[in-house]
């Protein structure tokens, strides 16, 4: 099955600064990569998505990147604001349709 | 967007009954809905997949005697924790794909379960 592995747990950075989030992937059938954001208590957000035919997606400040070759995917986010402090999950749906998330990221925006 | 809901959002019962939490595809039918159950600061962690008409398919390591899911209608799927522990105690999430599950999935706004 899949196995999805996310990269740092913890990222603090300054407001206006650039915070990246590294994910690897095992299954080479995987097909579509979201990432959400999930604020405490609340459900995740689906905040950008690339799917295996695509290398880049861009949606204003933020940014995915997507190597099949080495399996791996990075969520951008660029001109950090505090309103982007969260929890980030990078994720992998395999031919099933079934979502596999990675252990998730804490963002912390200091003003 | 599509719209996902559960009831109840929060529940609190105690050890050893039982509890029933609804996921709702409200304006799109979903033949496929997905189980979540995720701890404090903690992934998200695939329970199950509940298929409309069929027996819901578990992820490995999750009783299908202690998390019963009914997918009787293209738009509910229920999911009953029997003989409830506190162990069992936990943020539990559903989602559904609008077409047919190639697709980003629409998450319900979660069940905050205590059992006490």
């Amino acid at each position: 099955g899949e196995n999805v592995e996310q990269h740092p747990s913890t990222l603090s950075v300054q407001e206006g600064d650039s915070a990246v989030i590294k994910c690897t992937y095992s299954d080479s059938a995987s097909n579509y990569f979201p990432w959400y954001k999930q604020e405490l208590g609340k459900r995740p957000q689906l905040i950008i998505d690339i799917r295996s035919n695509v290398g880049e997606k861009k949606d204003q400040r933020i940014a995915v990147t997507l190597n099949k070759t080495a399996k791996h995917f990075s969520l951008h986010i660029t001109e950090t604001q505090p309103e982007d402090s969260a929890v980030y999950f990078c994720a992998a749906t395999d031919s099933w349709g079934k979502l596999q998330f990675g252990a998730g990221t804490q963002v912390v925006v200091t003003p | 967007g599509a719209v996902v809901s559960q009831h109840p959002s929060r529940v609190i019962c105690k050890s050893g009954t039982s509890v029933k939490i609804e996921c709702r595809s409200l304006d799109f039918q979903a033949t496929t809905m997905f189980w979540y159950r995720q701890f404090p600061k903690k992934s998200l962690m695939l329970m199950a997949t509940s298929n409309e008409g069929s027996k819901a398919t578990y992820e490995q390591g999750v009783e299908k005697d202690k998390f019963l899911i009914n997918h009787a209608s293209l738009t509910l799927s229920t999911l009953t924790v029997t003989s409830a522990h506190p162990e069992d105690s936990s943020f539990y999430i559903c989602s559904a794909p609008r077409t047919g599950g190639l697709d980003e999935q629409y998450f319900g706004p979660g069940t905050r379960l205590t059992v006490t």
